[in-house]
């Protein structure tokens, strides 16, 4: 298993339009995170799961956005009607258990 | 509500020199205490991991302590090199959660050859 992957590396896409990302995980990890990060910021939780199970949201999770995680392997993030604040690093993340997180390298995302 | 600071923001040292980087948080009832290393426009690697019941953790020349009665952690670099250039965070996790990771913004470092 070579750890954390996420599809696309980079995205660019104009305000409005709709974007989706992927996280395949550590083949044996249950947790799986999706996080967001800022230029000079450190991580800000968005939402989790335990298995196929979506356990928690943040507030920072509006309506526009929405993540899913079918048969507890991958796990997609999907943004509609984008707005320029969405701009930034989406960060996915497993774990066993409480055990530490491994992150996958992030998928950057640029709104024009 | 858990926050977490790290000061100095950024720090600039020759090679070659041993340096403290500083982590506080607000409350210290946390289940353990992680330190990642992110290099520019790039994901995160997990340098250190200590659980509430350790005082330290060592990983070649990282060194890491935690105080959590003062909340407080702090990341030693024995002989920096060039190579250990990037931003460092820390990252605590509450017991009664869903077990995320809350950041502090880290601490660029910049070791000059």
């Amino acid at each position: 298993d070579t750890g954390v992957s996420q599809d696309p590396r980079h995205k660019i896409t104009k305000r409005g339009q709709n974007v989706t990302f992927r996280c395949d995980p550590i083949s044996e990890h249950n947790r799986l995170y999706w996080y967001r990060q800022t230029l000079g910021q450190g991580p800000e939780f968005l939402t989790y799961f335990q298995n196929e199970a979506q356990l928690e949201k943040s507030r920072l999770l509006s309506d526009r956005f929405s993540a899913e995680r079918p048969k507890g392997s991958f796990s997609t993030l999907e943004i509609q009607r984008t707005e320029q604040g969405d701009s930034a690093m989406y960060l996915c993340a497993s774990s066993s258990g409480l055990d530490t997180q491994y992150f996958g390298p992030g998928t950057r995302l640029t709104v024009l | 509500k858990q926050e977490v600071t790290q000061i100095p923001a950024a720090l600039s040292v020759p090679e070659g020199e041993n340096l403290v980087l500083n982590c506080s948080f607000t409350d210290s009832a946390i289940y353990n205490l992680q330190w990642f290393r992110q290099d520019p426009g790039k994901g995160l690697t997990s340098l250190l991991l200590i659980q509430s019941s350790q005082r330290e953790q060592t990983s070649g020349r990282l060194n890491a302590s935690l105080d959590k009665s003062s909340g407080r952690s702090t990341l030693y670099i024995a002989a920096s090199q060039p190579g250990d250039s990037a931003t460092y965070l820390c990252a605590v996790i509450k017991p009664i959660s869903n077990y995320q990771l809350i950041w502090g913004a880290g601490t660029k470092l910049i070791i000059k050859p």
